[in-house]
């Protein structure tokens, strides 16, 4: 079945460090890619998406390329902030009848001072 | 500021009780779907409403139920609590019809059963 696998976490970096956060999907279609991120006692906001394949999605300086070929979407961000602390979820949607997301496990991001 | 709001934040409730989750959509938006995301692990989708009907259901049972009003706002039952159910449960609109858009999710609310 259609299934999302990223990196475990937890992932603890000191600030101003590079970070990826590795995903991998697998679909029986097309899927659009996401990256979600959830603050500490908040629900889940869209970080950014790409919706086909050699798309890439950007937003508050990080990143992800949506490579069909390795079925791949990694998070990457060139300098880490403490305020980009937070659980980061990888996703994929298949607009069928009902157009249901599929979450990755999650990857908690520590960053420190 | 997403505009999907939802209610309550958090509960408690007795092994065996029923609860209803109430979500609200963003404003324009014609679909809920609702999603389970237990401690530490990826929110799982139990099931979508569009235009009131359930439009697709995930990994649940039946007792996890759930109905949309024609003002798009929607409730999540489930009946027979079991401790297992202990999860933040998130609500979603979108607009579904031609070019599908993104979904835009509530705070949630924190539901603990003892």
């Amino acid at each position: 079945g259609d299934s999302v696998t990223q990196m475990e976490g937890p992932v603890t970096l000191s600030e101003e460090a590079c970070l990826t956060i590795n995903c991998t999907y697998t679909a029986t279609g097309y899927p659009s890619l996401f990256w979600y991120v959830q603050y500490p006692g908040e629900g889940l906001q869209l970080l950014l998406k790409a919706t086909k394949a050699d798309d890439k999605g950007s937003n508050k300086g990080f990143e992800a390329t949506y490579r069909k070929e390795t079925t791949s979407f990694h998070l990457e961000k060139g300098s880490v902030q403490v305020s980009d602390s937070a659980v980061y979820f990888c996703a994929l949607i298949l607009y069928s009848s009902a157009s249901k997301i599929i979450f990755g496990s999650g990857t908690r991001l520590s960053i420190r001072p | 500021e997403t505009g999907v709001t939802q209610s309550p934040t958090h509960l408690i409730k007795t092994r065996g009780q029923q609860v209803t989750l109430r979500c609200s959509s963003q404003s324009g938006h014609n679909t809920v779907s609702w999603y389970q995301q237990a401690l530490g692990q990826g929110p799982q989708f139990i099931f979508q409403y569009y235009r009131e009907e359930e439009n697709g259901r995930g990994n649940f049972p039946p007792r996890f139920s759930g109905l949309q009003f024609p003002n798009y706002s929607s409730e999540l039952n489930v009946n027979a609590l079991e401790l297992d159910d202990s999860a933040l449960y998130l609500c979603a609109s979108s607009v579904q019809g031609v070019g599908t858009t993104e979904a835009f999710f509530g705070q949630g609310t924190r539901l603990t059963v003892v």
